[in-house]
Protein backbone atom coordinates (compact mmCIF):
# COMPACT_ATOMS: atom_id res chain seq x y z
CA UNK A 1 0.00 0.00 0.00
CA UNK A 2 2.87 2.55 0.36
CA UNK A 3 4.28 1.47 -3.38
CA UNK A 4 4.32 3.97 -5.93
CA UNK A 5 4.37 2.83 -9.43
CA UNK A 6 5.87 4.67 -11.84
CA UNK A 7 5.58 4.05 -16.27
CA UNK A 8 7.47 4.15 -18.31
CA UNK A 9 11.19 3.07 -17.21
CA UNK A 10 12.22 4.85 -20.23
CA UNK A 11 10.69 7.18 -23.00
CA UNK A 12 12.23 8.56 -26.41
CA UNK A 13 9.97 11.68 -27.90
CA UNK A 14 10.91 13.69 -30.76
CA UNK A 15 11.99 17.47 -30.37
CA UNK A 16 8.80 19.32 -29.60
CA UNK A 17 6.65 16.83 -28.52
CA UNK A 18 4.56 15.88 -25.55
CA UNK A 19 6.16 13.57 -22.98
CA UNK A 20 3.82 11.99 -20.30
CA UNK A 21 5.31 9.87 -17.29
CA UNK A 22 2.59 8.42 -14.90
CA UNK A 23 2.53 7.76 -11.69
CA UNK A 24 0.05 5.72 -9.40
CA UNK A 25 -0.64 5.04 -5.86
CA UNK A 26 -2.87 3.18 -3.13
CA UNK A 27 -2.16 4.91 0.06
CA UNK A 28 -5.14 7.37 0.27
CA UNK A 29 -3.68 9.16 3.16
CA UNK A 30 -0.73 10.55 0.69
CA UNK A 31 -1.39 14.34 0.37
CA UNK A 32 2.26 15.58 -1.40
CA UNK A 33 3.01 14.43 -5.05
CA UNK A 34 6.34 15.81 -5.96
CA UNK A 35 8.47 15.22 -9.10
CA UNK A 36 12.08 15.10 -9.58
CA UNK A 37 14.43 15.41 -12.35
CA UNK A 38 18.10 14.14 -11.85
CA UNK A 39 20.72 15.05 -14.64
CA UNK A 40 23.75 12.28 -14.78
CA UNK A 41 26.08 12.34 -12.24
CA UNK A 42 23.39 14.72 -10.23
CA UNK A 43 21.43 14.37 -7.51
CA UNK A 44 17.70 15.08 -7.92
CA UNK A 45 16.37 18.05 -8.09
CA UNK A 46 12.54 19.48 -7.78
CA UNK A 47 10.52 20.35 -10.31
CA UNK A 48 6.92 20.60 -9.82
CA UNK A 49 4.97 19.46 -6.52
CA UNK A 50 0.86 19.34 -6.36
CA UNK A 51 -1.16 18.53 -3.48
CA UNK A 52 -5.01 17.01 -3.65
CA UNK A 53 -6.92 19.91 -3.54
CA UNK A 54 -5.96 20.70 -7.35
CA UNK A 55 -6.08 18.73 -10.38
CA UNK A 56 -3.60 20.30 -12.31
CA UNK A 57 -0.30 22.63 -11.69
CA UNK A 58 1.40 24.02 -14.19
CA UNK A 59 5.22 25.64 -13.72
CA UNK A 60 6.33 26.70 -17.59
CA UNK A 61 6.45 23.84 -19.93
CA UNK A 62 5.92 21.33 -17.38
CA UNK A 63 2.70 19.92 -15.80
CA UNK A 64 1.37 18.05 -13.13
CA UNK A 65 -2.30 16.52 -14.16
CA UNK A 66 -3.65 15.11 -10.83
CA UNK A 67 -7.06 12.53 -10.71
CA UNK A 68 -7.69 11.93 -7.10
CA UNK A 69 -10.24 9.44 -7.61
CA UNK A 70 -8.33 7.20 -9.70
CA UNK A 71 -5.17 7.50 -7.25
CA UNK A 72 -3.22 8.77 -10.23
CA UNK A 73 -0.72 11.87 -11.03
CA UNK A 74 1.06 12.45 -14.22
CA UNK A 75 3.93 14.59 -15.42
CA UNK A 76 3.36 16.41 -18.61
CA UNK A 77 6.28 18.00 -20.65
CA UNK A 78 5.51 20.47 -23.23
CA UNK A 79 7.53 20.97 -26.40
CA UNK A 80 10.00 18.84 -24.73
CA UNK A 81 13.48 19.84 -25.71
CA UNK A 82 17.20 17.82 -25.58
CA UNK A 83 17.77 19.44 -22.13
CA UNK A 84 14.57 17.56 -20.69
CA UNK A 85 16.52 14.73 -21.19
CA UNK A 86 17.10 12.87 -17.24
CA UNK A 87 15.52 10.84 -15.56
CA UNK A 88 12.58 11.87 -13.53
CA UNK A 89 11.64 10.16 -10.39
CA UNK A 90 7.54 11.02 -9.11
CA UNK A 91 7.36 10.34 -5.14
CA UNK A 92 4.15 10.71 -2.65
CA UNK A 93 4.25 11.58 1.03
CA UNK A 94 1.57 12.38 3.56
CA UNK A 95 1.87 14.26 6.76
CA UNK A 96 1.00 11.13 8.88
CA UNK A 97 4.36 9.92 8.10
CA UNK A 98 5.67 13.59 8.46
CA UNK A 99 6.24 13.81 5.05
CA UNK A 100 8.64 11.20 4.22
CA UNK A 101 8.55 10.21 0.63
CA UNK A 102 7.72 7.09 -1.26
CA UNK A 103 9.95 6.99 -4.72
CA UNK A 104 8.45 5.94 -7.75
CA UNK A 105 11.22 4.04 -9.93
CA UNK A 106 12.07 6.04 -12.37
CA UNK A 107 11.59 7.07 -15.96
CA UNK A 108 14.79 7.99 -18.21
CA UNK A 109 13.52 10.61 -20.44
CA UNK A 110 15.59 10.99 -24.28
CA UNK A 111 14.35 13.94 -26.15
CA UNK A 112 15.76 13.50 -29.82
CA UNK A 113 16.90 16.25 -31.92
CA UNK B 1 24.08 29.81 -0.76
CA UNK B 2 22.19 27.30 1.69
CA UNK B 3 22.58 23.32 0.28
CA UNK B 4 24.26 19.79 0.71
CA UNK B 5 27.57 18.96 0.80
CA UNK B 6 28.55 15.54 -0.48
CA UNK B 7 32.35 14.78 -0.05
CA UNK B 8 34.35 13.12 -1.44
CA UNK B 9 32.73 12.98 -4.79
CA UNK B 10 34.30 9.73 -5.98
CA UNK B 11 35.58 7.49 -3.37
CA UNK B 12 37.70 3.78 -3.80
CA UNK B 13 37.41 1.20 -1.63
CA UNK B 14 39.63 -2.27 -0.93
CA UNK B 15 38.23 -5.11 -0.61
CA UNK B 16 37.18 -5.47 3.54
CA UNK B 17 37.96 -1.55 4.00
CA UNK B 18 35.55 0.68 5.54
CA UNK B 19 35.34 4.05 4.20
CA UNK B 20 33.11 7.17 5.30
CA UNK B 21 30.99 9.35 3.53
CA UNK B 22 30.15 13.00 4.04
CA UNK B 23 26.84 14.46 4.33
CA UNK B 24 26.97 17.92 5.50
CA UNK B 25 23.81 20.78 5.46
CA UNK B 26 23.70 24.50 6.25
CA UNK B 27 19.97 24.21 5.65
CA UNK B 28 18.70 23.45 9.24
CA UNK B 29 17.09 20.82 8.39
CA UNK B 30 15.43 18.31 10.89
CA UNK B 31 15.61 15.30 8.82
CA UNK B 32 18.53 13.39 6.59
CA UNK B 33 18.79 10.40 4.66
CA UNK B 34 21.05 8.42 2.56
CA UNK B 35 20.28 6.74 -0.37
CA UNK B 36 21.74 4.12 -3.18
CA UNK B 37 21.64 4.60 -7.01
CA UNK B 38 22.54 1.61 -8.97
CA UNK B 39 23.44 2.49 -12.68
CA UNK B 40 19.44 2.76 -14.38
CA UNK B 41 17.95 2.04 -11.24
CA UNK B 42 15.69 4.01 -8.60
CA UNK B 43 16.69 5.47 -4.79
CA UNK B 44 16.99 2.73 -2.24
CA UNK B 45 16.79 4.01 1.38
CA UNK B 46 19.67 2.79 3.70
CA UNK B 47 19.41 4.87 6.81
CA UNK B 48 17.25 8.18 7.30
CA UNK B 49 17.55 10.11 10.67
CA UNK B 50 14.18 12.78 12.06
CA UNK B 51 16.20 14.24 14.92
CA UNK B 52 19.78 14.61 16.16
CA UNK B 53 21.02 11.41 18.12
CA UNK B 54 18.33 9.23 16.50
CA UNK B 55 18.11 7.33 13.23
CA UNK B 56 16.27 4.29 11.73
CA UNK B 57 17.54 1.74 9.33
CA UNK B 58 15.86 2.04 5.45
CA UNK B 59 15.00 -0.79 3.19
CA UNK B 60 19.13 -1.82 2.97
CA UNK B 61 20.80 -0.79 6.13
CA UNK B 62 22.73 -4.31 6.04
CA UNK B 63 26.00 -3.53 5.97
CA UNK B 64 26.25 -0.29 6.25
CA UNK B 65 26.02 2.57 9.53
CA UNK B 66 25.29 6.07 10.46
CA UNK B 67 25.81 8.55 13.10
CA UNK B 68 23.93 11.94 13.67
CA UNK B 69 25.75 13.47 16.53
CA UNK B 70 24.97 17.11 14.63
CA UNK B 71 22.23 18.43 13.40
CA UNK B 72 23.96 19.67 10.20
CA UNK B 73 26.41 15.96 9.24
CA UNK B 74 24.63 13.03 8.79
CA UNK B 75 27.92 10.83 7.71
CA UNK B 76 27.67 6.96 6.17
CA UNK B 77 29.91 4.31 6.49
CA UNK B 78 30.30 1.60 4.35
CA UNK B 79 31.21 -1.65 6.10
CA UNK B 80 33.22 -4.66 4.81
CA UNK B 81 29.92 -6.55 5.53
CA UNK B 82 28.82 -4.72 2.28
CA UNK B 83 29.68 -7.18 -0.27
CA UNK B 84 28.25 -5.16 -3.25
CA UNK B 85 28.95 -1.56 -2.33
CA UNK B 86 30.37 -0.32 -5.48
CA UNK B 87 27.15 2.57 -6.71
CA UNK B 88 26.30 6.30 -6.57
CA UNK B 89 25.18 7.24 -2.71
CA UNK B 90 23.30 10.45 -2.52
CA UNK B 91 22.49 12.29 1.14
CA UNK B 92 19.39 14.26 1.12
CA UNK B 93 17.81 16.79 3.80
CA UNK B 94 14.41 17.65 4.54
CA UNK B 95 12.27 20.21 6.63
CA UNK B 96 8.57 19.20 7.53
CA UNK B 97 6.26 19.46 4.19
CA UNK B 98 8.98 21.03 2.44
CA UNK B 99 10.69 19.18 -0.63
CA UNK B 100 13.90 17.09 0.06
CA UNK B 101 16.98 18.64 -0.88
CA UNK B 102 19.83 16.22 -2.67
CA UNK B 103 23.92 16.94 -2.48
CA UNK B 104 25.34 16.00 -5.55
CA UNK B 105 26.79 12.28 -4.46
CA UNK B 106 29.52 10.78 -4.11
CA UNK B 107 30.86 7.38 -6.32
CA UNK B 108 31.76 4.90 -4.52
CA UNK B 109 33.97 1.72 -6.91
CA UNK B 110 35.58 -1.54 -5.50
CA UNK B 111 38.80 -1.82 -6.60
Amino acid sequence: QQQVKQSPQSLIVQKGGISIINCAYENTAFDYFPWYQQFPGKGPALLIAIRPDVSEKKEGRFTISFNKSAKQFSLHIMDSQPGDSATYFCAAGSMDSNYQLIWGAGTKLIIKP
Amino acid sequence: DGGITQSPKYLFRKEGQNVTLSCEQNLNHDAMYWYRQDPGQGLRLIYYSQIVNDFQKGDIAEGYSVSREKKESFPLTVTSAQKNPTAFYLCASRQGALGYTFGSGTRLTVV
